[in-house]
C-alpha cells in the first residue's frame, strides 16, 4: 500500500528565515505530487504540482519554490519567510492507472506541516 | 476560471437528523471528489464520482453527481457525533489537468 510522509509536523520560524519542508511517498512510482497551503479556517490553495522529476508547475506567484529531486520526493522551500506564509502545508500524491477509464485522480494527502512565522 | 462553491459554510445539527451539503461548480466537470478533514488533521478521501448520475454511499453518507446541473450533494442520514468535521468537494475539469479545485468547505457540527 502507499503511504505519504511529511516533516516536520510543526515548525515555528522567524520572519526572514529560510524554509524547507519535505514530502516523500512510498509504495508507488511516478506519482503526481502537489503542495497545498491551508490558512486557518480556510480552504486549500494549490501552490505547486509536479508530474515528474524536475517538472514543477507553479500556481500562484509567491516567495516559495518547489523541487522534485527524486521520483517520490517533493520539497517546498523559501529563502525568506513572510508572516503571510503561516499556515498548514499539505502534500498530496495521485497516480493514474494505464487505462484512465479504470482509474481516478484521487489525491491522497499527507499528515501536514503546521508552520507559524513570527 | 473554475469556481467551486459549497453551502452551507457552517452547519450545526442534532444527532439523528438528516441534512444535505451542496457543491456547485461553474464549468463542465469531468469528475468530482469529496473529502473529510477533522480539526487539525489532514484530508481523507471519501468519494469519487465519475459520471452524471453517479451515487456512492458509505455508512451514513451518500454522495451524488448531476453534471448537467453542475451540482453534487453529500447527504447525511441520522447524523452521529463522529461525523463532525469539515467536508470539502473538489472538481477536476478535464483529462490531463492533474489538478483539483477545492470548494470552500462546510464545517459540520453534530450536537448530541
Amino acid at each position: 500500500s502507499q503511504t505519504i510522509h511529511q516533516w516536520p509536523a510543526t515548525l515555528v520560524q522567524p520572519v526572514g528565515s529560510p524554509l524547507s519542508l519535505e514530502c516523500t511517498v512510498e509504495g508507488t512510482s511516478n506519482p503526481n505530487l502537489y503542495w497545498y497551503r491551508q490558512a486557518a479556517g480556510r480552504g486549500l490553495q494549490l501552490l505547486f504540482y509536479s508530474v515528474g522529476i524536475g517538472q514543477i508547475s507553479s500556481e500562484v506567484p509567491q516567495n516559495l519554490s518547489a523541487s522534485r529531486p527524486q521520483d517520490r520526493q517533493f520539497i517546498l522551500s523559501s529563502k525568506k519567510l513572510l508572516l503571510s506564509d503561516s499556515g498548514f502545508y499539505l502534500c498530496a500524491w495521485s497516480g493514474l492507472a494505464g487505462d484512465r477509464a479504470l482509474s481516478t485522480d484521487t489525491q491522497y494527502f499527507g499528515p501536514g506541516t503546521r508552520l507559524t512565522v513570527l | 476560471e473554475l469556481k467551486v462553491e459549497q453551502n452551507p459554510l457552517f452547519l450545526s445539527m442534532q444527532e439523528g437528523k438528516n441534512y444535505t451539503i451542496y457543491c456547485n461548480y461553474s464549468t463542465t466537470s469531468d469528475r468530482l471528489y469529496w473529502y473529510r478533514q477533522d480539526p487539525g488533521k489532514s484530508l481523507e478521501s471519501l468519494f469519487v464520482l465519475l459520471s452524471n448520475g453517479a451515487v456512492k454511499q458509505e455508512g451514513r453518507l451518500m454522495a451524488s453527481l448531476d453534471t448537467k446541473a453542475r451540482l453534487s450533494t453529500l447527504h447525511i442520514t441520522a447524523a452521529v457525533h463522529d461525523l463532525s468535521a469539515t467536508y470539502f468537494c473538489a472538481v477536476e475539469i478535464d483529462f490531463g489537468n492533474e489538478k483539483l479545485t477545492f470548494g470552500t468547505g462546510t464545517r459540520l457540527t453534530i450536537i448530541p
